[in-house]
């Protein structure tokens, strides 16, 4: 079945730094999404990339949808405490089949 | 308005038990779908629901079920329940069939003893 490898697995930085995490998938996927799940809550939708090659912000987030369609990547810019939280990717092939294929994620700890 | 409202929040049960989870979705939205989250897995689709009818259904045994009411709050059962079942239970809304535009709720922290 489809499987995505979401790197890095956990990420220290310091308040202000920019970071950087990606997806890849070993089959293509026509829409990327990404979420942040904070503790003790659900993940909340950052961004939905329907496109290949699509480039999107929001904020300091900006996301790309790999032109392979099998990868994509999530940066953050200038980041703050509250940006602390797991970031996950997720794929959806759509056709007959809409379920999301979420990455294990990515744990962002911002040092203040 | 209302979130994606998840009851119970935290359960304890026993092995061999069985379970009921409930989710009422954000009004409007016809689509409730169910997630596995576990530190091992991850977050893995169980099922999903539109218009009171399962319309994707994810790798898990049978013993895993769900159902959807005409008011489109939708419910989730697991029967004999094993230690591996323990998990975060998360449900998600969205107007459309498996939109992706979707919101989840808080989730049901269910543990097995």
């Amino acid at each position: 079945g489809q499987q995505l490898n979401q790197s890095p697995q956990s990420m220290f930085i310091q308040e202000g730094e920019d970071v950087s995490m990606n997806c890849t998938s070993s089959s293509i996927f026509n829409t990327w999404l990404w979420y942040k799940q904070d503790p003790g809550e659900g993940p909340v939708l950052l961004i939905a990339l329907y496109k290949a090659g699509e480039l999107t912000s929001n904020g300091r987030l900006t996301a790309q949808f790999g032109i392979t369609r099998k990868d994509s990547f999530l940066n953050i810019s200038a980041s703050i405490p509250s940006d602390v939280g797991i970031y996950f990717c997720a794929g959806q092939w759509g056709g007959s089949n809409y379920k999301l294929t979420f990455g294990k994620g990515t744990l962002l700890t911002v040092n203040p | 308005k209302a979130g994606v409202t998840q009851t119970p929040r935290y359960l304890i049960k026993t092995r061999g038990q069985q379970v009921t989870l409930s989710c009422s979705p954000i009004s409007g939205h016809r689509s409730v779908s169910w997630y596995q989250q576990t530190p091992g897995q991850g977050l893995q689709f169980l099922f999903e629901y539109f218009s009171e009818t399962q319309r994707n259904k994810g790798n898990f045994p049978g013993r895993f079920s769900g159902r959807q009411f005409s008011n489109s709050r939708s419910e989730m059962n697991v029967s004999t329940l094993e230690l591996g079942d323990s998990a975060l239970y998360l449900c998600a809304s969205s107007k459309f069939e498996m939109n992706t535009e979707a919101f989840f709720g808080q989730g049901t922290r269910l543990t097995v003893v």
